[in-house]
């Protein structure tokens, strides 16, 4: 089935630092999403993608949606302490009604 | 306020008996998703519906089965066939399957003793 590849697994950087992480697949996807998760509640969308070679941003993330629609990166500008948790991607794979999700990268902000 | 509620949050029950966790969304959506994830894990599709009466396994569906009697309710029954019942689970809805915002409730976690 199809399978999405998330990196790096996790991430240990100091406060002030930015932040990327990205997901690759080999199949082609109609929608990537980006979501955020903390420990014990449910994941928490942070910014949906629709269209090859889209760039969107939410306050500190931006993320864009690959040329190719294979991929997908997240990157967070300036970290500060409360941005630690275990970012996901996911997405829908072309002509399948499937979301399914990356492995997860899990942060952590040294203050 | 519209959203996704699964309830219990938590849920203790006995090796060997059938479970079934409640998923309910008020915010008209016709596609709705169940995943587990387990420590340190990612989330795993168990089944999805994109439409009331109609529903699809995913990539670990053996162990549970599903109903979509009603367009806002999608319970999930772990049944005594499922090998290794405990984890968290959650779920979600969207608009469409495809290409819509997907949303997520505050999970449910399994414990079977």
């Amino acid at each position: 089935g199809q399978q999405l590849n998330q990196s790096p697994q996790s991430m240990f950087i100091q406060e002030g630092e930015d932040v990327s992480m990205n997901c690759t697949s080999s199949s082609i996807f109609n929608t990537w999403l980006w979501y955020k998760q903390e420990p014990g509640e449910g994941p928490v969308l942070l910014i949906a993608l629709y269209k090859a070679g889209e760039l969107t941003s939410n306050g500190r993330l931006t993320a864009q949606f690959g040329i190719t629609r294979k991929d997908s990166f997240l990157n967070i500008s300036a970290s500060i302490p409360s941005d630690v948790g275990i970012y996901f991607c996911a997405g829908f794979p072309r002509n399948t009604g499937k979301l399914i999700f990356g492995q997860g990268t899990t942060l952590q902000v040294k203050p | 306020d519209g959203g996704i509620t699964q309830s219990p949050k938590y849920l203790f029950r006995k090796e060997g008996q059938n479970v079934t966790l409640s998923c309910e969304q008020n915010l008209n959506h016709d596609a709705m998703y169940w995943y587990r994830q387990d420590p340190g894990q990612g989330l795993r599709l168990i089944y999805y519906s994109q439409i009331v009466n109609d529903f699809q396994k995913g990539d670990i569906a053996e162990g549970y089965s599903v109903s979509r009697e009603k367009k806002e309710s999608f319970p999930l029954t772990v049944t005594s066939a499922q090998k290794n019942p405990t984890a968290f689970y959650l779920c979600a809805s969207s608009m469409g399957a495809g290409m819509s915002e997907a949303f997520f409730g505050q999970g449910t976690r399994l414990t079977v003793v």
